[in-house]
């Protein structure tokens, strides 16, 4: 089936380190995506990582997958405040659509 | 800017009306996804085109079509609307088989 589960919500402190973690169940994902959603915004692509590989890292974000498990998280190093909003886990499948998680809530305090 | 256009980008109309929304994607690419988020459904895929055909449908309602014209754009319409249309409707473009998926900034559906 199609399912992409995550938590709701998570509270950091401002310089520490985020992980959001995202599970999903089709295991003909191609690619994997994280998005980022500020209130009242669109969806914006933070990065992706193909379905063969295991890390993705870009400047201050972390993407690990775990194909067995059928697990994918977000490191954030040094989380800022404008890091709040909320990030959606998604999977792509061989047809091409996405499948989204419910999106976690980062809410990043001083 | 993802490159991915929508217009307009609020629209707030009364049940039963029928409205259009439009989207253009980024240039190069040849397929357009559109998704309905709701605060009760969350991040829902509707219907994708490429090339101006219809390669894959979602939770679509018969009340909605949609279809992409020769110049790439797609136009998503609604009919008959319901309050429970009310949500943020997306944009989305891609090369085929690429990894980049790129929204739009959404139009936002009203219904009263």
């Amino acid at each position: 089936g199609e399912d992409v589960e995550q938590s709701l919500f998570l509270s950091v402190r401002e310089g520490d380190s985020s992980v959001i973690n995202c599970t999903y169940t089709d295991s003909s994902s191609t690619y994997l995506y994280w998005y980022k959603q500020e209130p009242g915004a669109g969806l914006q692509l933070l990065t992706y990582i193909f379905s063969n590989m295991d890390m993705k890292q870009d400047q201050r974000l972390t993407v690990l997958l775990n194909k067995k498990d059928k697990h994918l998280s977000l490191r954030i190093a040094d989380t800022q405040t404008g890091d709040s909003a909320i990030y959606f886990c998604a999977e792509r499948l061989n047809t091409d659509k996405l499948i989204f998680g419910t999106g976690t809530r980062l809410q990043v305090f001083p | 800017d993802s490159g991915v256009t929508q217009t307009p980008k609020h629209l707030i109309t009364a049940t039963g009306q029928r409205v259009t929304l439009r989207c253009s994607p980024r240039s190069g690419d040849l397929s357009v996804y559109w998704y309905q988020q709701s605060l009760d459904q969350g991040l829902q895929f509707l219907i994708q085109y490429y090339n101006g055909e219809e390669r894959a449908k979602g939770n679509i309602l018969e009340r909605f079509s949609a279809q992409q014209f020769p110049d790439l754009h797609s136009e998503l319409n609604l009919s008959s609307l319901e309050l429970g249309d009310s949500a943020l409707y997306f944009c989305a473009s891609s090369v085929e088989g690429g990894g980049e998926s790129y929204f739009g900034p959404g139009t936002r559906l009203t219904v009263l």
